[in-house]
């Protein structure tokens, strides 16, 4: 299976934006997905597909992709916000790869 | 409500073994791929294994491959991981999931249970 990079954290005052991004070689060819995790609790989906959203998520998610990277970008970020996020995606054999994870802190 | 109640762990010693189990509800289990998933204590997410909503294809890890073993009982609406030769290194949260529609994303997660091995 191949392998997701991300950035170990990123640090973001209140109401400005933030960008996580997510790299691999299969990228182009697989959807990506992103969770949020807070400590001592389950994953949560927040996109799917690349870009789209499940319900009861905030519209401040969003998702892009652009060749071997994609990002899941969180508008107007709130103190809420601060946790880990992970991109997952998944290869032809069935495999499914998670990211290392990003630390989102909000100062 | 969709729910997933992850049981069966605890302390193990280095090569035993242990059967975890999820009971799915508030969902037509068998319509949906399920999969497990570990959180190594301060780690990130990794996959261990994968199953069809029918059972009769399954998925693993290289890591667990020939150790764990992914089956599920859709008239009971369980899911297991029977995990055999266990390491050290195996020690984590496991957390069942169930797949989001026609997708490999992971919509529905249990609240893990822990699984620690040492002697």
């Amino acid at each position: 299976s191949y392998e997701l990079t991300q950035p170990p954290s990123v640090s973001v005052s209140p109401g400005q934006t933030a960008r996580i991004t997510c790299s691999g070689d299969a990228l182009p060819k697989q959807y990506a997905y992103w969770y949020q995790q807070t400590p001592g609790q389950a994953p949560v989906l927040v996109i799917y597909k690349d870009s789209e959203r499940p319900s009861g998520i905030p519209e401040r998610f969003s998702g892009s992709s652009s060749g071997t990277t994609v990002t899941l970008t969180i508008s107007g970020v709130q103190a809420e916000d601060e946790a880990d996020y992970y991109c997952q995606s998944a290869d032809s054999s069935g495999s499914v790869v998670f990211g290392g994870g990003t630390k989102l802190t909000v100062l | 409500e969709v729910q997933l109640l992850e049981s069966g762990g605890g302390l193990v010693q280095p090569g035993g073994s242990l059967r975890l189990s999820c009971a799915a509800s508030g969902f037509t289990f068998s319509s949906y791929a399920m999969s497990w998933v570990r959180q190594a204590p301060g780690k990130g997410l990794e996959w261990v294994s994968g199953i069809s909503g029918s059972g009769s294809s399954t998925y693993y890890a290289d890591s667990v491959k020939g150790r764990f073993s992914i089956s599920r009982d859709n008239s009971k609406n369980r899911l297991y991981l029977q995990m055999n030769s266990l390491r050290a290194e195996d020690t984590a949260v496991f957390y069942c999931a169930k797949v989001y529609y026609v997708t490999d994303a992971f919509d529905i997660w249990g609240q893990g249970t822990m699984v620690t091995v040492s002697s």
